[in-house]
């Protein structure tokens, strides 16, 4: 089945700098990425997704790039600030049987320090 | 994105009793829903796929006996855990599947689960 990896684990930058995470997946049929932003003791946002078809995307401050032939996909978070701080989710899916199914990474703690 | 509530958002119960925690999609009719569970600085693990007046398709390793779902309605999906022990503490969550077609899954805002 699929696989996700997510670094780094935690990251932490100052305010005003950018901040990177990165995912690499394992299943080449996957085709939709979303990533989730969950603050503490809530269920988790999605902020912004890219499918498949398309290599960048771009919502304000927050992108996503995505490289099928390496099989990774990063999020980019410029100008951060202090409401950033967070952790961050990448996820993959594909169709199973009709339905699309998260394989989610582990996770990033991203603090901005003000 | 769709709204989506979680009831009740936390729960203490003795170990042997039943708790029923119920997912709804405030504002579209969600034939699809996903429950995971997440345990403490850990990833969110898929339990089960909802699918409104089907059985519920469960994730290898998890017992169906164990946590019961139901989704007698198209804004309505409920888990069951039933004879909690202190290792099912955990933060369940629910999500809806987004209609027309997309696969956007929107997330509940999770129930906290304390078993004493």
């Amino acid at each position: 089945g699929e696989n996700v990896e997510q670094h780094p684990s935690t990251l932490s930058v100052q305010e005003g700098d950018s901040a990177v995470i990165k995912c690499t997946y394992s299943d080449s049929a996957s085709n939709y990425f979303p990533w989730y932003k969950q603050e503490l003791g809530k269920g988790p946002q999605l902020i912004i997704d890219i499918r498949s078809n398309v290599g960048e995307k771009k919502d304000q401050r927050i992108a996503v790039t995505l490289n099928k032939t390496a099989k990774h996909f990063s999020l980019h978070i410029t100008e951060t600030q202090p409401e950033d701080s967070a952790v961050y989710f990448c996820a993959a899916s594909k169709a199973i049987q009709g339905a699309q199914k998260l394989v989610f990474g582990q996770g990033t703690r991203l603090t901005i320090n003000p | 994105g769709a709204v989506v509530s979680q009831h009740p958002s936390r729960v203490i119960c003795k170990s042997g009793t039943s708790v029923k925690i119920e997912c709804r999609s405030l504002d579209f009719q969600a034939t699809t829903m996903f429950w995971y569970r997440q345990f403490p600085k850990q990833s969110l693990m898929l339990m089960a796929t909802s699918n409104e007046g089907s059985k519920a398709t469960y994730e290898q390793g998890v017992e169906k006996d164990k946590f019961l779902i139901n989704h007698a309605s198209l804004t309505l999906s409920t888990l069951t855990v039933t004879s909690a022990h202190p290792e099912d503490s955990s933060f369940y969550i629910c999500s809806v599947l987004s209609g027309g077609g997309t696969d956007t899954q929107y997330f509940g805002p999770g129930t906290r689960l304390t078993v004493l």
